[in-house]
């Protein structure tokens, strides 16, 4: 069965504290995974996309990378700004074309 | 205006109730979604839209009802609810044809009492 799970479920850091939010899945044929980022009240705002082993993107302060198990969103030197809950993604080709898979997030909190 | 637009924002009914969420995407996208976000459980995929066509529809009671009238706009039509079906719900839309990022709204936050 395709499955994600991301890890921590919640993480407080100082303002410059760096750390990295995880997401694990298991999935018959990757075609992309997708990293979300999601403000209180709002709708998830995309953030990468990630397509095949060893493939990293960057923005900001944020670097998500990917390997055949798990991906990574790297946080360097956060800002309170960077509080939200990150949403992790699978599509897999045995779920059709439409489909995705969701984890439950990491509530990131970052204070001043 | 651009992007992905739900409304109403708030939306508190009885059980008894009918109500209906709309969507509405300025992207020019082909693929509309229904997922249902609750507390500390993944986004719930309900329906796809591709060009209007219903592609996916995720084993959803029929308490709730879609309608695509055009690419444009997407509609959840509700009736007789459940207290369980209080969640957030979300409308998104893609491109069209896989391998895409979702373009979400800010979602209607529905209470059912």
């Amino acid at each position: 069965e395709d499955q994600v799970t991301q890890s921590p479920e919640a993480l407080r850091l100082q303002e410059g504290e760096s750390s990295s939010l995880n997401c694990s899945y298991t999935v018959s044929g990757l075609r992309g995974l997708f990293w979300y980022r999601q403000d209180p009240g709002k709708g998830p705002e995309f953030l990468f996309t990630l397509y095949s082993a060893g493939e990293e993107k960057e923005k900001e302060r944020l670097k998500a990378t990917l390997t055949k198990k798990e991906s990574f969103l790297h946080i360097t030197a956060p800002k309170p700004e960077d509080s939200a809950t990150y949403l992790c993604a699978v599509q897999a080709a045995t779920s059709g074309t439409y489909k995705y898979i969701f984890g439950t997030g990491t509530r990131l909190k970052v204070l001043a | 205006e651009t992007g992905v637009t739900q409304t109403p924002r708030h939306l508190v009914m009885g059980m008894t109730n009918k109500k209906s969420l709309k969507c509405e995407q300025h992207l020019g996208h082909n693929a509309m979604y229904w997922y249902k976000q609750s507390a500390k459980k993944p986004l719930e995929l309900m329906f796809v839209y591709s060009l209007e066509e219903r592609v996916e529809n995720n084993s959803v009671p029929s308490r709730f009802s879609p309608e695509c009238p055009n690419s444009s706009h997407l509609f959840l039509h509700l009736h007789t609810l459940q207290p369980e079906d209080s969640a957030l719900y979300l409308c998104a839309s893609s491109p069209g044809g896989g391998y895409e990022k979702l373009f979400f709204g800010s979602g209607t936050q529905l209470s059912v009492l």
